[in-house]
């Protein structure tokens, strides 16, 4: 069964810092990672998708890597800002003939708060 | 506008009535799905359907029924529920399985049940 970690749990930084949010994920047979963000109490908006034969994909500030033979991913998010405050969550698609083919595995989820 | 739609968007119920959460998508995609959340354990896949007629069991689909007799609409029903299902619920659609496809979800449903 898939497995799906995001580390840290919480992370609080002042405005302006570069920061990295890290997820890993425990069976490589993957169509995709996507990255996601939620605002308190509110759904989840779409960042960045990742396909399984990519390296990185990018827009704006945010840059998000792919390893997929080490089950890593990494989003980037350059120059933070207060309104960048919220859960960032990872997900993955399972792929045929991995443990969980078809099906979507979320992490726990980031918390990061950008104070002014 | 794209998007994927959730009714009702609040629900307060009791033990054991039966009740439908509706999710209707106007992209035609052919993947839809049902998740809940909760504190501490993170978003949870319930059901999937991969196209018409045809669904699976996520990991935590104990307590749940699913249907995709259309392919815009994938309703989560809930025979008897019970307070334990209390959960923020969303709905997702793509256009299907494979590396392109991005997952959009619906605005959530948050069912309490007493």
């Amino acid at each position: 069964k898939q497995e799906v970690t995001q580390i840290p749990a919480a992370l609080s930084v002042p405005e302006g810092e570069n920061l990295v949010l890290n997820c890993s994920f425990t069976d490589s047979a993957i169509y995709n990672l996507q990255w996601f963000r939620q605002d308190p109490g509110k759904g989840l908006t779409s960042l960045l998708l990742i396909q399984s034969s990519q390296r990185e994909q990018t827009s704006g500030r945010l840059n998000a890597s792919l390893d997929k033979s080490s089950g890593r991913s990494t989003l980037y998010i350059a120059a933070s800002q207060p309104g960048d405050s919220a859960t960032y969550l990872c997900a993955v698609t399972g792929f045929a003939g991995g443990t969980s083919y078809g099906k979507l595995t979320f992490g726990q989820g980031t918390i990061l708060t950008v104070h002014p | 506008e794209a998007q994927v739609t959730q009714n009702p968007r609040y629900l307060i119920t009791v033990t054991g009535k039966k009740l439908t959460v509706t999710c209707s998508q106007n992209m035609n995609h052919e993947y839809m799905s049902w998740y809940r959340q909760d504190p501490g354990l993170g978003l949870r896949q319930i059901y999937y359907s991969m196209n018409v007629e045809v669904t699976d069991k996520g990991d935590v689909p104990e307590g749940y029924k699913v249907s995709r007799k259309e392919k815009r609409n994938f309703p989560l029903i809930l025979e008897s529920p019970s307070p334990n299902q209390t959960s923020l619920y969303f709905c997702a659609s793509s256009p299907g399985l494979g590396s392109y496809n991005e997952q959009f979800f619906g605005p959530g449903t948050r069912l309490t049940v007493l």
